[in-house]
C-alpha cells in the first residue's frame, strides 16, 4: 500500500520557534506538495516541488520555506512560528502523469 | 492568480435524498480531480476528468466536467451514512483546490 508519511500527528510550539513538518513517501512521485487546511478556506498551497532540489512558491508561501534534498522527502520549515500559523498541514505526492495526490495523515500544529 | 470556487460549503440532507456540489474555476482547466475527506481523516482521491463535456459515474456518484472547461459537478443519488465528509474538487496545472463542500447526512 503507498504511502505518505507525516513525521508529527500533533505538534504544540511557541511564537518565534522554528518548527520543521517533515514528509515522506515510498511511491517514487518526483511531485510533492504542503497545503495548510483552515475551515472555510479549504486546502491552500504553501510550496511545491516538482524534483530534487526545486521548489515553487504556491499561494501562501510567506512565512514558510521548503527543503527537498532527496526524492522521497520534503520538508515544510517555519522560521519562526506565529499564531496565525496555528492550522492542520497536509502533505501530498503526485507522478508527473496523472498528477494525482496521495496524502499523508496531516500534521496539527498549534502555535501558542 | 487562478481560483476553484466551490458551492455550497455546507449541504445538510436526509438519507435518500440526492446531492450536488458545484466547482468553478476562472481559468480553463486542463483535468480537474475530486476528493473525499472524511471527518478526521486526510483527502483521497476519487477521480480525474480531462476532456470537454466528459461524464464519469462511480456507483452513486457522477462527475462531469463542463463543456468550457471551467466548471464540474459532483452529484450523489440517494445519499447514505457513508457519503458524509467533506467534497473537494482541484484543478490546474498546480491543482488549486476549492474551499470544499461539507455533506452531512441525516439518518
Amino acid at each position: 500500500d503507498v504511502k505518505v508519511t507525516q513525521s508529527s500527528r500533533y505538534l504544540v510550539k511557541r511564537t518565534g520557534e522554528k518548527v520543521f513538518l517533515e514528509c515522506v513517501q515510498d511511491m517514487d512521485h518526483e511531485n510533492m506538495f504542503w497545503y495548510r487546511q483552515d475551515p472555510g478556506l479549504g486546502l491552500r498551497l504553501i510550496y511545491f516541488s516538482y524534483d530534487v532540489k526545486m521548489k515553487e512558491k504556491g499561494d501562501i508561501p510567506e512565512g514558510y520555506s521548503v527543503s527537498r534534498e532527496k526524492k522521497e522527502r520534503f520538508s515544510l520549515i517555519l522560521e519562526s512560528a506565529s499564531t496565525n500559523q496555528t492550522s492542520m498541514y497536509l502533505c501530498a505526492s503526485g507522478s508527473n502523469g496523472a498528477n494525482v495526490l496521495t496524502f499523508g495523515a496531516g500534521s496539527r500544529l498549534t502555535v501558542l | 492568480g487562478q481560483q476553484v470556487m466551490q458551492i455550497p460549503q455546507y449541504q445538510h440532507v436526509q438519507e435518500g435524498e440526492d446531492f450536488t456540489t458545484y466547482c468553478n474555476s476562472s481559468t480553463t482547466l486542463s483535468n480537474i480531480q475530486w476528493y473525499k475527506q472524511r471527518p478526521g481523516g486526510h483527502p483521497v482521491f476519487l477521480i480525474q476528468l480531462v476532456k470537454s463535456g466528459e461524464v464519469k459515474k462511480q456507483k452513486r456518484l457522477t462527475f462531469q466536467f463542463g463543456e468550457a472547461k471551467k466548471n464540474s459537478s459532483l452529484h450523489i443519488t440517494a445519499t447514505q451514512t457513508t457519503d458524509v465528509g467533506t467534497y473537494f474538487c482541484a484543478g490546474g496545472g498546480k491543482l488549486i483546490f476549492g474551499q470544499g463542500t461539507e455533506l452531512s447526512v441525516k439518518p
